[in-house]
């Protein structure tokens, strides 16, 4: 059964950072694309970033390019989500999700639960 | 940025009734977008992928349509748990990009 589950959110104030994780299980995680999605309160849905199976390419948003910075660690079957320079804008609910290919432009096909981020003074 | 305009924004409908649901792209992206369902409080499930493709275990009464720019998401008998929000989402080119959802709603 595949699993993913984040954490690292919380509270941080303006200009601040935070690094988000998500430990996925049951399946073999170096061979998919991974993605974060994330939601304002109230809100749509909005893609952040996609790293391949490799790590080798990465991909974001407009919206957060230059201030965050995705990554993996294959051996521990964990993607990350450093976040700086963060905004009220930046605040919502962050979803990891498992890719149904290896490259970063699959289809999102396992979600995890979600982790809030807010930001505020 | 590929638009994805979703319509309409609420559908008011009883159980047993059929939705049909639009998502509309501001250019051609071929058959490259997936339809999910996201309920209060839960993440969002994918439902279908490359416009017409049922994910796994997803029941026979979705199904989707379209390619290029017009697409459609359709119900076709509404289950108590089938009303939730709808989000059409494009991977044809960078960034990907999601439609601002359909809310299906008892009426």
């Amino acid at each position: 059964e595949v699993q993913l589950l984040e954490s690292g959110g919380g509270l941080v104030q303006p200009g601040g950072s935070l690094r988000l994780s998500c430990e996925a299980s049951g399946f073999t995680f170096s061979s998919y694309a991974m993605t974060w999605v994330r939601q304002a309160p109230g809100k749509g849905l909005e893609w952040v970033s996609a790293i391949s199976g490799s790590g080798g390419a990465t991909y974001y948003a407009d919206s957060v390019q230059g201030r965050f910075t995705i990554s993996r660690d294959n051996s521990k079957n964990t993607l990350y989500l450093q976040m700086n320079s963060l905004g009220a804008e930046d605040t919502a609910v962050y979803y990891c999700a498992k890719e149904s290919g290896y490259n970063g432009y699959d289809n999102f096909d396992y979600w995890g639960q979600g982790i809030l981020v807010t930001v505020s003074s | 940025e590929i638009v994805l305009t979703q319509s309409p924004a609420t559908l008011s409908l009883s159980p047993g009734e059929r939705a049909t649901l639009s998502c509309r792209a501001s250019q051609s992206i071929g058959s490259h977008l997936a339809w999910f369902q996201q309920k209060p409080g839960q993440a969002p499930r994918l439902l279908i992928y490359d416009a017409s493709n049922r994910a796994t275990g997803i029941p026979a009464r979705f199904s989707g349509s379209g390619s290029g720019t017009d697409f459609t998401l359709t119900i076709s008998s509404l289950e108590p748990e089938d009303f939730a929000v709808y989000y059409c989402q494009q991977r044809s080119r960078w960034p990907l990009t999601f439609g601002g959802g359909t809310k299906v709603e008892i009426k």
